[in-house]
C-alpha cells in the first residue's frame, strides 16, 4: 500500500500563478484533509471532505479551491497564488469512523514557495 | 467550538530520563484525543488515542498517554527517553458522535521534543 501520495513535494511558484496540488489514497478511505503548517501555527484546516461529491471549508478556505469527484483523489487548487500562501500543505484521510475514532493517514507534504 | 493548547513549544529531556508533554483541550462532551509524532521533513504519524475506558493509553515506540477529565488534560509521557524520540509533537481533539459536528480534528501548535546525550 502507498496510503497517502502528494506530488508534488516541492514547488516555487510567481505571485499570480495558480496550480493544484494533488492527493491521493489507496486505502478506500471517506474522509480527507488539506492541512497547512507554518510555524508556530501548528497544523490548520483548509478544506475537507466526508466523501465522494462532497467538500466543505475549514479554518482557513480563502484562496484555495477543492473537489472530490473520487474517493481516492481530493486536489487543492490555488487560484492566484500569494507570497502569504508560501507554506508545508499536508493531505490526510481517515475512514469515517465516527464512532470508533480512526486516526488519520498522513502525506509526506507539499513545500510550496511564492515569490 | 473544539481546541487544543500545547503550551510548551519546546521540551527539552536528557536521554534515559522521562518525559512528558503537555496537551489541554476544549470541547463540548466527551473527547476524542489524539497524538501524532513528526519526523523532519515527513508527514504526522499517528501515536495513540483515547475515546473511552481507561485513562492511561499506551500506543506506539513506549510513548503513553493519561486522560484527566477534571483537568481536560492529555499529557504524553515515555518513562525514559531516546535520542531518536526527538521530533515534533502534536495532540489533537475531536468533538464526539451526535454531536453534529465534521467530526475532523483539531490540532495544538505542536511541541518540539530535544532529546539529549
Amino acid at each position: 500500500n502507498a496510503g497517502v501520495t502528494q506530488t508534488p513535494k516541492f514547488q516555487v511558484l510567481k505571485t499570480g500563478q495558480s496550480m493544484t496540488l494533488q492527493c491521493a489514497q489507496d486505502m478506500n478511505h471517506e474522509y480527507m484533509s488539506w492541512y497547512r503548517q507554518d510555524p508556530g501555527m501548528g497544523l490548520r484546516l483548509i478544506h475537507y471532505s466526508v466523501g465522494a461529491g462532497i467538500t466543505d471549508q475549514g479554518e482557513v478556505p480563502n484562496g484555495y479551491n477543492v473537489s472530490r469527484s473520487t474517493t481516492e483523489d481530493f486536489p487543492l487548487r490555488l487560484l492566484s497564488a500569494a507570497p502569504s500562501q508560501t507554506s508545508v500543505y499536508f493531505c490526510a484521510s481517515s475512514p469515517a469512523g465516527i464512532t470508533t475514532g480512526q486516526p488519520q493517514h498522513f502525506g509526506d507534504g507539499t513545500r510550496l514557495s511564492i515569490l | 467550538a473544539q481546541s487544543v493548547a500545547q503550551p510548551e513549544d519546546q521540551v527539552n529531556v536528557a536521554e534515559g530520563n522521562p518525559l512528558t508533554v503537555k496537551c489541554t483541550y476544549s470541547v463540548s462532551g466527551n473527547p476524542y484525543l489524539f497524538w501524532y509524532v513528526q519526523y523532519p521533513n515527513r508527514g504526522l504519524q499517528f501515536l495513540l488515542k483515547y475515546i473511552t475506558g481507561d485513562n492511561l493509553v499506551k500506543g506506539s515506540y513506549g510513548f503513553e498517554a493519561e486522560f484527566n477529565k477534571s483537568q481536560t488534560s492529555f499529557h504524553l509521557k515515555k518513562p525514559s527517553a531516546l535520542v531518536s524520540d526527538s521530533a515534533l509533537y502534536f495532540c489533537a481533539v475531536r468533538e464526539p458522535p451526535q454531536s453534529g459536528g465534521s467530526y475532523i480534528p483539531t490540532f495544538g501548535r505542536g511541541t518540539s521534543l530535544i532529546v539529549h546525550p
